[in-house]
């Protein structure tokens, strides 16, 4: 079945530093792929999306690539702050469905001071 | 505050209790979700309301049972657990389920805990 493969599981990088997080998906027709966020103790919250007909986008220090052909897409975190300490999942949505999301096991984001 | 609330955040149950995991949003939407969150794995979809119609069942086992009375409440039925069952269980919301890539709302989780 459709699958989203996340690596790595676990990131440490100095704050300053930036934090790349890459997901692999299975189904060519997949057209939407969103990152969420989640912080300890909360649910996941949407940070930024991206859909099949775009190659790139960004929102300050967070941009979000796409790459249809390999079908991998990555969130790259510039100049990390303590606040961006969290589990981060990726997801991709089937072209046959329009809600279900397939997703990924998550990347645990740890800034060290 | 993302407009979605669970109670409660927290619940321990043996497993042969019966209890109840509530859910409210609070944005207008129409579509309403479970999920299940394990340690180390993808979100598993559970169930799925649209227009309070159940839509969605991923081969959820009977001990589980949705209940959505209105668009914006959504229960969780609980009844003779088993510890694997013990997870953060996620509600979240959305517009509807109608257009792709409609942005889901998550609630904070219920922990539960099945002993």
């Amino acid at each position: 079945g459709e699958n989203v493969e996340q690596h790595p599981s676990t990131l440490s990088v100095q704050e300053g530093d930036s934090a790349v997080i890459k997901c692999t998906y299975s189904d060519s027709a997949s057209n939407y792929f969103p990152w969420y966020k989640q912080e300890l103790g909360k649910g996941p919250q949407l940070i930024i999306d991206i859909r099949s007909n775009v190659g790139e986008k960004k929102d300050q220090r967070i941009a979000v690539t796409l790459n249809k052909t390999a079908k991998h897409f990555s969130l790259h975190i510039t100049e990390t702050q303590p606040e961006d300490s969290a589990v981060y999942f990726c997801a991709a949505s089937p072209m046959d469905s329009n809600y279900q999301l397939i997703w990924g096991a998550g990347t645990k984001l740890i800034i060290k001071p | 505050e993302t407009g979605v609330t669970q109670t409660p955040r927290h619940l321990v149950m043996g497993m042969t209790n019966k209890k109840s995991l509530k859910c409210e949003q609070h944005l207008g939407h129409n579509a309403m979700y479970w999920y299940k969150q394990s340690a180390k794995k993808p979100l598993e979809l559970m169930f799925v309301y649209n227009f309070k119609e159940q839509t969605e069942n991923n081969s959820v086992p009977s001990r589980f049972s949705p209940e959505c009375p209105n668009s914006s409440h959504l229960f969780l039925h609980l009844h003779t657990l088993q510890p694997e069952d013990s997870a953060l269980y996620l509600c979240a919301s959305s517009q509807d389920t109608g257009s792709s890539g409609n942005t889901i709302y998550f609630g904070e989780g219920s922990w539960l805990t099945v002993v």
